[in-house]
């Protein structure tokens, strides 16, 4: 079975601080891992990776991948109350199926 | 381009009751996809369609049906709807070519409350 993780699994920060949020994964026939954004709503594209070592940059948010240890990070420098939300990392595997970790709860207070 | 579009927005439902959730794309992506998400948790695969004809199961399927008419439409069936079924669902949409596939656009979702 496909299993995504991630951790923590909530995080409260003060504005100004770098925050590292964690995913590892065990899938069968990986394609790729995809970072999202959930507001209280449906899930925003952030990132998607498909190799290792390549760090993808928006803004203040980077993420990078490790497909031999499994895993990826997603950065975010300078945190913004704007930043608070549930960061989604998911899996894609053959057949375009995705599976998600269960998300971490970022608070960034002012 | 409204994206992916979902309706009713909510819905509170009886045990027992039946309805469909709609879904409709209009980014003429080929694959469609149901999710749902309990409080405090991730997203879950309900049902997915690589095109119009074609419908498969995900992790969760039970409980539900899809049929996929047309390329625009994936409807979510729900036939006897029990307390388990209280979710919020969305429906996502993402293209066909092999560099962007992975990338799954998602509706505003359908909060649902079964009693």
């Amino acid at each position: 079975e496909d299993k995504v993780v991630q951790s923590p699994l909530s995080l409260v920060v003060h504005e100004g601080d770098t925050v590292t949020l964690n995913c590892s994964y065990e899938v069968t026939n990986f394609r790729s891992l995809l970072w999202y954004k959930q507001e209280k709503k449906a899930p925003t594209f952030l990132f998607m990776l498909t190799s290792s070592g390549i760090e993808k940059k928006s803004g203040r948010l980077s993420s990078i991948l490790d497909k031999k240890e499994l895993f990826s990070i997603l950065n975010i420098t300078a945190t913004q109350t704007g930043d608070s939300a549930v960061y989604l990392c998911a899996v894609a595997t053959s057949g375009s199926r995705l599976t998600f970790g269960e998300g971490t709860q970022l608070t960034v207070n002012p | 381009n409204a994206g992916v579009t979902q309706t009713p927005k909510f819905r509170i439902l009886k045990i027992g009751q039946s309805m469909t959730l709609q879904c409709t794309q209009d980014m003429n992506h080929n694959y469609m996809y149901w999710y749902r998400q309990d409080p405090g948790m991730g997203l879950k695969l309900i049902y997915y369609s690589v095109g119009a004809g074609i419908t498969d199961k995900g992790e969760v399927p039970n409980g539900y049906n899809v049929s996929r008419s047309t390329t625009e439409d994936f409807p979510l069936r729900l036939e006897l709807a029990a307390p388990s079924q209280t979710s919020v669902y969305f429906c996502a949409s993402s293209r066909d070519s092999k560099s962007s596939t992975d990338t799954q656009y998602f509706g505003p979702g359908t909060r649902l409350t079964v009693l």
